[in-house]
C-alpha cells in the first residue's frame, strides 16, 4: 500500500538557518502530495501541495518539489524563524482522493 | 469563520463507558474523515466519509463507528472503548476530496 517515510525529528536550528525535511513516498500511480504544518495545541493546516511531477509548491517561504524519479517531496526554507516550530508532516492522496496517508511528522524547534 | 468544531476537547473515560466525540463543519463540505494521531505512528485514519449517507473504513477502523445522516456532522462513536484508544483524535473535512483538508482542534482521549 501507499506509504510515506519522513527523516525523524526533532530538528533543532538556529533562527535564519537553511532548513530541509526529507519525504520520500510509495505509491502506485501518480499521486498528489502535501506537507501539513501543525503548531502546538492545535490541528494540521495545509502549508503547501503538488499534484503532478516536478511541480512545485509553496507558500510563507517554504517551498518542495514533486520529484518522480527519486519519489521524493522535501521541505526546505531559506530562512526559519522562532515561529515556524511546528511539527511538518508529509503526506499523500491517493488517485480517487478518498485517502491521505501520512507520514510520522518532524518536529522542528527553532532557537535564537 | 470557517471552522470544524470538535467536542469535547479532552475526556477521560472508562474502559467500556459508550462515547461520541462530535464533529461539525461549517463549510459546506461533502468529504470528511477521522484520524488518530499516535506518537511515533503520525495519523491514521479511521473512518470517511464522501457524502451523505456514504461512509467507509480507513486503515485503523476497529473499535469505532460512524455516521453521516446530515452534511455538516460526523460524529466517532466508540462502543466500548478500551485503554489503547487513548490517543489525540482529528476530525477533518474538505471538498470534494482529499485536495485541501480543514482540521478540528482535536480531542484528546484517556480511557483508563
Amino acid at each position: 500500500g501507499d506509504s510515506v517515510t519522513q527523516m525523524e525529528g526533532p530538528v533543532t536550528l538556529s533562527e535564519e538557518a537553511f532548513l530541509t525535511i526529507n519525504c520520500t513516498y510509495t505509491a502506485t500511480g501518480y499521486p498528489s502530495l502535501f506537507w501539513y504544518v501543525q503548531y502546538p495545541g492545535e490541528g494540521l493546516q495545509l502549508l503547501l501541495k503538488a499534484t503532478k511531477a516536478d511541480d512545485k509548491g509553496s507558500n510563507k517561504g517554504f517551498e518542495a518539489t514533486y520529484r518522480k524519479e527519486t519519489t521524493s517531496f522535501h521541505l526546505e526554507k531559506g530562512s526559519v524563524q522562532v515561529s515556524d516550530s511546528a511539527v511538518y508532516f508529509c503526506a499523500l492522496s491517493d488517485r480517487g482522493g478518498n485517502k491521505l496517508t501520512f507520514g510520522t511528522g518532524t518536529q522542528l524547534k527553532v532557537e535564537l | 469563520e470557517a471552522q470544524v468544531t470538535q467536542n469535547p476537547r479532552y475526556l477521560i473515560t472508562v474502559t467500556g463507558k459508550k462515547l461520541t466525540v462530535t464533529c461539525s463543519q461549517n463549510m459546506n463540505h461533502e468529504y470528511m474523515s477521522w484520524y488518530r494521531q499516535d506518537p511515533g505512528l503520525g495519523l491514521r485514519q479511521i473512518y470517511y466519509s464522501m457524502n451523505v449517507e456514504v461512509t467507509d473504513k480507513g486503515d485503523v477502523p476497529e473499535g469505532y463507528k460512524v455516521s453521516r445522516k446530515e452534511k455538516r456532522n460526523f460524529p466517532l462513536i466508540l462502543e466500548s472503548p478500551s485503554p489503547n484508544q487513548t490517543s489525540l483524535y482529528f476530525c477533518a473535512s474538505s471538498l470534494g476530496s482529499t485536495n485541501r483538508l480543514f482540521f478540528g482542534e482535536g480531542s484528546r482521549l484517556t480511557v483508563l
